[in-house]
């Protein structure tokens, strides 16, 4: 499979504790993008790479969020001190040369996150 | 106002029926304009890319855009219950530089009964 890929599924965790998920895009994708999406709602951007360099952060996005594209292939979004209000799915998307057009973004599965 | 309207429904057709989705925007710069398919606890799907204005036509699914008015249409012709999912207007601008970012409707829940 070729296609935007996320780790892990699902996380769940306490209150306070810092968390990690990993996105892989599709190969040869120079863009990525992070979005966050709670029920009954469209996703929400965060954040938006170019290769390696980080471009764009939301506004929205609080301190405690960080997120890397070291090699400028996989990337990770930490959060630290999670809250309860963090709970909800976390999109990684991907564009690039491939694909319909150079805008077209590819999402991955989602990771879920449950924060008790 | 927000950028991009999309009523969430739910909408419930019974199978075979001809399903119409819409969109509103208000931001004349919009030009790129996607629909996305998204099953419950899975990420959105493309399903459908149109650049500028016109009609996309595959298989089942045609889109239409009308800039003049504002408005997008998605409509799936004979409806199937694997149908069913949440679809999800976005698009973009031409002048957002590098950064396509996508400005998103809510998205529409469509039930198709079998």
């Amino acid at each position: 499979d070729t296609g935007v890929s996320q780790d892990p599924r699902h996380k769940i965790t306490k209150r306070g504790q810092n968390v990690t998920f990993r996105c892989d895009p599709i190969s040869e994708h120079n863009r990525l993008y992070w979005y966050r999406q709670t029920l009954g709602q469209g996703p929400e951007f965060l954040t938006y790479f170019q290769n390696e360099a980080q471009l764009e952060k939301s506004r929205l996005l609080s301190d405690r969020f960080s997120a890397e594209r070291p090699k400028g292939s996989f990337s990770t979004l930490e959060i630290q001190r999670t809250e309860q209000g963090d709970s909800a799915m976390y999109l990684c998307a991907s564009s690039g040369r491939t694909g319909v057009s150079t805008d077209t973004q590819y999402f991955g599965p989602g990771t879920r996150l449950t924060v008790l | 106002q927000k950028e991009v309207e999309q009523d969430p429904g739910p909408l419930s057709v019974p199978e075979g029926a001809i399903v119409s989705l819409n969109c509103t925007y208000s931001n004349s710069a919009f030009q790129y304009f996607m629909w996305y398919r998204q099953y419950s606890r899975k990420g959105p799907e493309l399903l459908m890319y149109t650049y500028s204005s016109g009609n996309k036509e595959d298989g089942r699914f045609t889109a239409q855009v009308d800039k003049s008015s504002k408005y997008i249409s998605l409509f799936i012709r004979d409806s199937q219950p694997s149908d069913s999912a949440t679809y999800l207007c976005a698009m973009s601008a031409e002048n957002a530089g590098n950064n396509r970012k996508l400005i998103w409707g809510l998205g529409t829940s469509l039930a198709v009964n079998p």
